[in-house]
């Protein structure tokens, strides 16, 4: 049990529509940092937010947008969704300062996109 | 950019066996090093890690040391068991990716009775 959550589990989307997938960080927490990990491959890093400001993005195009909130939730945002989208998406988060050891996971949100 | 390579799998051994799981890295200058485990339906968990050369890690009986000389982090247990059933991940961390985690493509491991 990280303390971090997720929802939705699983998802099904067609292409072209938006999603929006969201993530509850430990309490305190002020770092949030989304991956996309298709399918038989290791974790991309997509972005980091930091008091509720990006502050740091991987090889991910615009559309893939995030929010945090100061309440420690944060989403992850895709528009126009392409059949590659389909992975699963994990947040961690963080206190700012500390180590990456400290970064927790959730469990992740499947993503399909037919 | 920096990268990690991980032996490919899947990997499947009988209980009690020993378990090595290779992985190489490339990166500027010196980066950590860390083991992550993902089992089934959970999210990622930090197994254990390497901050600098011959450091080693260990947990839960899991080791890997810090080659630079070959620039290296294998993963070692003596003994697995059914419960070590999982995929594992390879990542590097450093000043050269700024300080974000690069994966390895992971390394499915299933322990059989």
């Amino acid at each position: 049990e990280t303390g971090v959550t997720q929802s939705p589990t699983h998802l099904i989307k067609t292409r072209g529509q938006q999603v929006t997938l969201r993530c509850s960080s430990q309490s305190g927490h002020n770092t949030v940092s989304w991956y996309q990990q298709a399918l038989g491959q290791g974790p991309q890093f997509i972005f980091q937010y930091y008091r509720e400001e990006e502050n740091g993005r991987g090889n991910f195009p615009p559309r893939f947008s995030g929010l945090q909130f100061p309440n420690y939730s944060s989403e992850l945002n895709v528009n126009a969704l392409e059949l590659d989208d389909s992975a699963l998406y994990l947040c961690a988060s963080r206190l700012a300062g500390e180590v990456l050891e400290t970064q927790y996971f959730g469990p992740g949100t499947r993503l399909l996109v037919l | 950019g920096d990268s990690v390579t991980q032996m490919e799998g899947p990997v499947t051994l009988s209980e009690e066996a020993f378990l090595t799981i290779n992985c190489t890295y490339t990166a500027t200058g010196y980066p950590s090093l860390f083991w992550y485990v993902q089992y089934p339906g959970e999210g990622l968990q930090l197994l254990l890690k390497a901050t600098k050369a011959d450091d080693k890690g260990s947990n839960k009986g899991f080791e890997a040391t810090y080659r630079k000389e070959t620039t290296s982090f294998h993963l070692e247990k003596g003994s697995v068991q059914v419960s070590d059933s999982a995929v594992y991940f390879c990542a590097l961390s450093g000043r050269s990716n700024d300080y974000k985690l690069s994966f390895g493509a992971g390394t499915t491991v299933t322990v059989r009775a």
